[in-house]
């Protein structure tokens, strides 16, 4: 996995509830990201960050709130606004040089 | 609109096996195209890289392929094993420097003994 630790491995979301997905990186990489995967669909980009305290929407960021307080660490809170969150979440960062990027290994939330 | 489309969409083949895997882009201009894979539970894990100017590049069994004129990728696995059943996703990369990644829908490799 690339030195990033994702938590918990399975998640489950009661109606009404906020609930955090942990990402930590080891990689000493700036860039971080938030995915959204569902089946049959490319992974959607919920949130980035190019550097500590900055961070940017993507394309369904609605629902989600993130920080960046710290270089390793890139947590992501779905929050009851998120009428559809059972999904498999992917964290990612990305070094200096040729973009590649490395993965966790994921979170799948269920609603109950 | 930027978009990469992968074909087919699942495949089952026996092991020993070769098969293609096809990736159509509409990403341009673009730094590069990565193939990613993702086994089943598990984050996607690079492949192959190639920018815009390269052809082909090689992992050991498999072999991706770009055609920047008619924006088309390949990705050849030969002697398929049983450990290649996964998803493989076709990633582009645009120059646009927001370091937003396009993603594929990604083809299902089963490989069957």
């Amino acid at each position: 996995d690339g030195g990033i630790t994702q938590s918990p491995k399975y998640l489950f979301r009661k109606e009404g509830q906020n609930v955090t997905l942990s990402c930590e990186q080891n990689l000493n990489h700036d860039a971080m990201y938030w995915y959204r995967q569902d089946p049959g669909q490319g992974l959607r980009l919920i949130y980035y960050s190019q550097i500590v305290n900055d961070f940017q929407k993507g394309d369904i960021a609605e629902g989600y709130s993130v920080s960046r307080e710290k270089k390793e660490s890139f947590p992501l809170t779905v929050t009851s606004a998120q009428k559809n969150p059972t999904a498999f979440y992917l964290c990612a960062s990305r070094g200096h040089t040729n973009e590649k990027l490395f993965f966790g290994s994921g979170t799948q939330l269920s609603v109950l | 609109k930027n978009q990469v489309e992968q074909s087919p969409q699942s495949l089952i083949i026996l092991e020993g096996k070769n098969c293609t895997l096809q990736c159509n882009y509409t990403v341009s201009p673009f730094s590069n195209l990565r193939w990613y894979k993702q086994d089943t539970g598990r984050g996607p894990v690079s492949l192959t890289i190639m920018t815009f100017s390269e052809n082909t590049k090689s992992n050991g069994r498999y072999t991706a392929t770009l055609d920047a004129d008619t924006k088309q990728s390949s990705l050849h696995i030969t002697a398929s094993q049983l450990s290649d059943s996964a998803s493989y996703i076709c990633v582009v990369t645009p120059t646009s420097g927001t370091y937003k990644y396009i993603f594929g829908t990604g083809t299902r490799l089963k490989v069957l003994a």
